[in-house]
C-alpha cells in the first residue's frame, strides 16, 4: 500500500535532548513538508523540501532542522534550541504533476519532559 | 499574519443539518483552495478542494462555494451525520507551493 509512515506515534524526550521524527513515502512524491500542530493554532509550516538535496525553511524552523538525502525520507530532527518542542509533529508530501495536493502521515506526537 | 482565517472554532449540529464553516483570504495569488478532515490522533485527509474559475464544487454531501471578489470560501455538509464529527481545515497555496491553514473547525454532529 502506497502511504506516508511516520515514526514513532508517541515520542517522549527529556528537555535539552535532541530529537529526530522520521517521515517515509512511497507515493514517488517529489515535494515533502513538516508541519506542527497545536490546539487552536491551526498546522505551522516548519519546512519543505521540493527535490532532493534542497530544502526550505517555513515560518516556525527556529530550533528544527531536517535532511532529504533521499526522495522517501524527509527526517526531522527537533533540536534542544526549540522552546517549547511538544506538540502534534505532521509529515506530508505531493506529486510534482499535481503539487497542488498535499498527502498527510498520521503524525507524531512529542512530549518533552 | 494569518493569510487563512477560518470560523467558528467548533460548531454543533443536530444530525440531519446543515453544517457551514467560512474562511477568508487575503492574498490574491492563491489559486487552490482545499478543505481537510481530521479525526483525533489522525493525520488530515483531503476532503475537497476547488480552484479560484468555478464558484462552486460539489462532492456528494460536500460542497464548497467560492467568493472571489469577496476572497471567501466556506465547506457545507449536507444531511450531517455523527460519523461526520471531527476538525476541518480549510487552506490556500499558490502554484502548490506552501500551503497555508486555517486554524480549524472543531464540527460536533449530535444524534
Amino acid at each position: 500500500d502506497g502511504g506516508i509512515t511516520q515514526s514513532p506515534k508517541y515520542l517522549f524526550r527529556k528537555e535539552g535532548q535532541n530529537v529526530t521524527l522520521s517521515c517515509e513515502q512511497n507515493l514517488n512524491h517529489d515535494a515533502m513538508y513538516w508541519y506542527r500542530q497545536d490546539p487552536g493554532q491551526g498546522l505551522r509550516l516548519i519546512y519543505y523540501s521540493q527535490i532532493v538535496n534542497d530544502f526550505q525553511k517555513g515560518d516556525i524552523a527556529e530550533g528544527y532542522s531536517v535532511s532529504r538525502e533521499k526522495k522517501e525520507s524527509f527526517p526531522l530532527t527537533v533540536t534542544s534550541a526549540q522552546k517549547n518542542p511538544t506538540a502534534f509533529y505532521l509529515c506530508a508530501s505531493s506529486p510534482r504533476d499535481r503539487r497542488t495536493e498535499a498527502f498527510f502521515g498520521q503524525g507524531t506526537r512529542l512530549t518533552v519532559v | 499574519q494569518q493569510q487563512v482565517k477560518q470560523s467558528p472554532q467548533s460548531l454543533i449540529v443536530q444530525k440531519g443539518g446543515i453544517s457551514i464553516i467560512n474562511c477568508a483570504y487575503e492574498n490574491t495569488a492563491f489559486d487552490y483552495f482545499p478543505w481537510y478532515q481530521q479525526f483525533p490522533g489522525k493525520g488530515p485527509a483531503l476532503l475537497i478542494a476547488i480552484r479560484p474559475d468555478v464558484s462552486e464544487k460539489k462532492e456528494g454531501r460536500f460542497t464548497i462555494s467560492f467568493n472571489k471578489s469577496a476572497k471567501q470560501f466556506s465547506l457545507h455538509i449536507m444531511d450531517s451525520q455523527p460519523g461526520d464529527s471531527a476538525t476541518y481545515f480549510c487552506a490556500a497555496s499558490k502554484a502548490g507551493n506552501q500551503f497555508y491553514f486555517g486554524t480549524g473547525t472543531s464540527l460536533t454532529v449530535i444524534p
